[in-house]
């Protein structure tokens, strides 16, 4: 089965709305990452990860090693949130496995 | 300061044909990775090395693929005898530290084997 399972698979994404993304693994990690893959495919780092929390505008990311999950909460959504979100678990300086990502749509009015 | 830089972005092929793939990675990043992103699906690692030396190559199909970073700065993915089931985006991303840092990526090179 995955190491990285990402849930949902695909969402909408309406205005001014909150969304969240989670990933479980079933392998064990010390690091996670999330990136978020835009329309021309370029993959740009969020979250750089030890287990805690992080925040950087609208994006709140966590990440608990011992339940094996990380979460990406994305507050006020804007257009410009749209593409596919991957997140991604190594243990520490190893190489990252990555999850199938979420492909965030936008929802228009 | 100046990203991870890939050639070439694109590259169309007739199965049975060579390839080469070239990475720049930001400078002083000690581990390169090589990761192939088939379409709708999460990067998935190939090869990954640590200045010069190959740290996992276990996912590399070795008949086809070979990987090399000879000074421990650029790198070259080659792909020997293309197949339409190598259809995918190859990505290059470099971190500091082994790896126990931030992963940053290239733009990838979009290849299609006909």
């Amino acid at each position: 089965g995955d190491k990285v399972k990402q849930s949902p698979s695909a969402l909408s994404l309406q205005e001014g709305t909150n969304s969240a993304l989670r990933c479980n693994f079933s392998i064990a990690a010390t690091t996670v990452q999330w990136f978020l893959q835009n329309p021309r495919g370029s993959l740009i780092n969020l979250f750089y990860l030890v287990p805690g929390t992080k925040e950087n505008g609208r994006l709140k990311s966590a990440f608990d090693s011992k339940e094996s999950y990380s979460t990406l909460h994305i507050r006020d959504a804007q257009l410009e949130d749209s593409g596919t979100y991957f997140c991604a678990a190594g243990g520490f300086a190893s190489a990252l496995t990555f999850g199938s990502g979420t492909k965030v749509i936008p929802c228009l009015p | 300061e100046a990203g991870v830089t890939q050639s070439p972005r694109y590259a169309v092929l007739q199965e049975g044909q060579a390839v080469s793939f070239w990475c720049d990675p930001i400078s002083g990043h000690d581990t390169l990775y090589w990761y192939q992103q088939p379409r709708d699906q999460g990067p998935q690692l190939l090869v990954y090395f640590r200045d010069e030396a190959v740290i996992d190559n276990s996912q590399l199909p070795s008949d086809r693929f070979s990987a090399v970073r000879p000074k421990g700065t650029n790198s070259t993915l080659k792909i020997q005898s293309a197949k339409q089931g190598d259809t995918a985006t190859y990505l290059c991303a470099s971190s500091l530290l082994g790896g126990a840092e931030t992963l940053y990526f290239g733009s990838g090179t979009r290849l299609t084997v006909l």
